[in-house]
């Protein structure tokens, strides 16, 4: 039968602006949150980390908020630049597991317009 | 260059084949996981090591398997190899067993045909 890829969102914002990615994670137990950026014939690759003992963590360009009451993540890039365009995804996983398994959103694609 | 080597990069082979992917952790790291990327589930956990000992299982088709050796590298088998079994496959590292950021390699990407 036909194969059916996964619809990812698409966030297409210009050079320079400000590019704010969301995800809603699935597990209320979760306490540890990586977000990956993903580009074309590569690997996931960390872009940042967040416990759930934070709310917000930042990094260079970019800010990390976590919101556990609606179990939602958000990725904040400043000053976007063409070399952002890629899939990032968001995981979570927990420390009260003795694994450290991730399960990862869907992803949503940046596309920055020159 | 997120210090996780994989091996090879492509694999076409045909179904009811067995073929074997190869991981190198980055130095250091003691765990070992791999995952599968398809185009309809997305990244899908298969199964983790840590220090060579099998530390969870996600979902891993009986016909796959995967071990750690003592020097840390890990090998994923795939057998009876289906169509359906083409994706890429990744492996990701971390110091300890959770709790701790994963580091990917490139992946292998395998088609049946």
């Amino acid at each position: 039968g036909e194969s059916v890829g996964l619809h990812l969102p698409t966030l297409s914002v210009q050079e320079g602006d400000n590019s704010i990615i969301n995800c809603a994670y699935s597990n209320s137990a979760s306490d540890y949150f990586i977000w990956y950026k993903q580009e074309s014939g590569k690997g996931p690759q960390f872009i940042i980390d967040i416990r759930s003992n934070m709310d917000k963590r930042q990094g260079q360009r970019v800010t990390v908020l976590l919101n556990k009451t609606v179990k939602h993540l958000s990725l904040q890039i400043a000053a976007t630049q063409p070399g952002d365009s890629a899939v990032y995804f968001c995981a979570e996983t927990s420390y009260s597991v003795s694994t450290g398994k991730l399960i990862f959103g869907q992803g949503t694609t940046l596309q920055v317009k020159p | 260059d997120s210090g996780v080597t994989q091996t090879p990069k492509h694999l076409i082979t045909a179904t009811g084949q067995r073929v074997t992917l190869r991981c190198s952790p980055r130095s250091g790291d003691l765990s070992v996981y791999w995952y599968q990327q398809s185009l309809d589930q997305g990244l899908q956990f298969l199964i983790q090591y840590y220090n060579g000992e099998e530390r969870a299982k996600g979902n891993i088709l009986e016909r796959f398997s995967a071990q750690q050796f003592p020097d840390l590298h890990s090998e994923l088998n795939l057998s009876s190899l289906e169509l359906g079994d083409s994706a890429l496959y990744f492996c990701a590292s971390s110091v300890g067993g959770q709790g701790q950021p994963q580091h990917f390699g490139d992946g292998t990407r395998l088609s049946i045909l």
